[in-house]
């Protein structure tokens, strides 16, 4: 079966604008989390959807939001670009994040949108 | 809130020599544990998971690791490397919010396989 989607793969963009990158779940996975990796600080949370509804929120500006469809497909946006917003944007697709008999399901990530901010 | 330390940055290794890469976690009443290896210019694909049951857990590629909790230590174990598994390797733990789930990540040791 198809994985996790992430597009644009790579992306350039100026000081102030403002990027959407797109994540595509395995079909059936109603659960898209968002992580960013950059050198300095790591693999860091950004935020989780389930049913198009956030429930986790990881410690970023408000700058940072993001969305999910009706079909499962998520969206998250930057606005207002800084430099140390470069970074690779990590998608991860899961049935869901939790139960209280199975416990976690883990992730299935995808290959990452590289941005870069100039 | 729960936190990751792998405690080597970077590890050099001869090809078809033994590795462990080491990776301590903040103690919690249950946890669950992971590792995910991450080749240049990927996402990251799991290794294996510990959720519960047998303490040791084989994954992928050979990979085994060791949970043991008096130590709060979680090491990635492989009797003889590959020059294919040059590549970052993330241990990781979940943590539990309001219900919902995340991963805390250590900060990646790069596992350098030299022939």
């Amino acid at each position: 079966k198809a994985g996790v989607t992430q597009t644009p793969r790579y992306l350039i963009k100026t000081r102030g604008q403002q990027v959407t990158l797109s994540c595509s779940p395995i079909s059936g996975h109603r659960s898209v989390s968002w992580y960013q990796q950059t050198p300095g600080q790591g693999l860091q949370f950004l935020f989780e959807y389930f049913s198009e509804t956030q429930r986790n929120k990881g410690n970023f500006p408000g700058r940072f939001s993001g969305r999910q469809f009706s079909n499962s497909r998520s969206e998250m946006n930057v606005s207002t670009l800084e430099l140390g917003d470069s970074a690779l944007y990590l998608c991860a697709s899961s049935i869901t994040t939790w139960d209280s008999v199975r416990g976690f399901y883990g992730y299935t990530f995808g290959s990452g949108t590289r941005l870069t901010v100039v | 809130a729960q936190s990751v330390t792998q405690l080597d940055s970077q590890v050099p290794v001869f090809e078809e020599a033994p590795v462990e890469l080491r990776c301590n976690y903040s103690s919690s009443v249950s946890v669950y544990l992971f590792w995910y290896v991450q080749y240049p210019n990927q996402g990251l694909q799991l290794l294996l998971k510990y959720l519960s049951g047998s303490t040791l857990v084989k994954g992928i590629n050979g990979f085994e690791a060791e949970f043991n909790k008096s130590q709060t230590s979680f090491h990635l174990r492989k009797p003889s490397v590959h020059i294919s598994d040059t590549a970052e390797y993330f241990c990781a733990v979940s943590d539990l919010y309001e219900g919902a789930q995340k991963l805390v990540f250590g900060q990646g040791t790069r596992l350098t396989i030299n022939p």
